[in-house]
């Protein structure tokens, strides 16, 4: 069974300190892995896909890495726009259920000026 | 706008009054598919479609129907509510093939007295 644990669940950060997330995965056979952003009441917005251990991303303030058996969100100096709670999810390799996306329960972020 | 869109955005309702939750996506993808989000849980699979007529189970199908009787449209059904099905939903669609960047709709909090 595949699964998706994300920590620390929340955390709070002065504006300009930068930190990192943390999504650790067990999955047969990973086809992609997932970074989502959720404001509250919204659905979630896409961030970022990695697919191979090595791989990175970035994309203004926020970074993704990936290794075989984690993946990081690196967020530089942040500003308190980028509160909003951090999804990761994986997407297994197996055909069954294609598309299927096994989240993690999220690190709740929060930026303070 | 490529968008999904969840209607309504909120709903009260009594135990046991069967009702409909719609999802509409403009973007032309195969794949959609129904998720709750309840707290400490994350998101969990219900149900998804990989095309019109085909639809699958997916990790908490108990209690809730599908039809995929067009491309765009992939609504939620449930028969006979019950309190325990109150929870916060998201309908999200994606290319079968290609691109896997989900989209989202906006949500359905759904309440169950």
């Amino acid at each position: 069974e595949d699964q998706v644990t994300q920590s620390p669940e929340a955390l709070r950060l002065q504006e300009g300190e930068s930190s990192s997330l943390n999504c650790s995965y067990t999955v047969s056979g990973l086809r992609g892995l997932f970074w989502y952003r959720q404001d509250p009441g919204k659905g979630p917005e896409f961030l970022f896909t990695l697919y191979s251990a090595g791989e990175e991303k970035e994309k203004e303030r926020l970074k993704a890495t990936l290794t075989k058996k984690e993946s990081f969100l690196h967020i530089t100096a942040p500003k308190p726009e980028d509160s909003a709670t951090y999804l990761c999810a994986v997407q297994a390799g197996t055909s069954g259920s294609a598309r299927q996306l096994t989240f993690g329960s999220g690190t709740q972020l929060t930026v303070l000026p | 706008e490529a968008q999904v869109t969840q209607n309504p955005r909120y709903l009260i309702t009594v135990t046991g009054k069967k009702l409909t939750v719609t999802c509409s996506q403009n973007m032309n993808h195969e794949y959609m598919s129904w998720y709750r989000q309840d707290p400490g849980l994350g998101l969990r699979q219900i149900y998804y479609s990989m095309n019109v007529e085909v639809t699958d189970k997916g990790d908490v199908p108990e209690g809730y129907k599908v039809s995929r009787k067009e491309k765009r449209n992939f609504p939620l059904i449930l028969e006979s509510p019950s309190p325990n099905q109150t929870s916060l939903y998201f309908c999200a669609s994606s290319y079968l093939q290609g691109g896997d960047e989900a989209f989202f709709g906006q949500g359905t909090r759904l309440t169950v007295v």
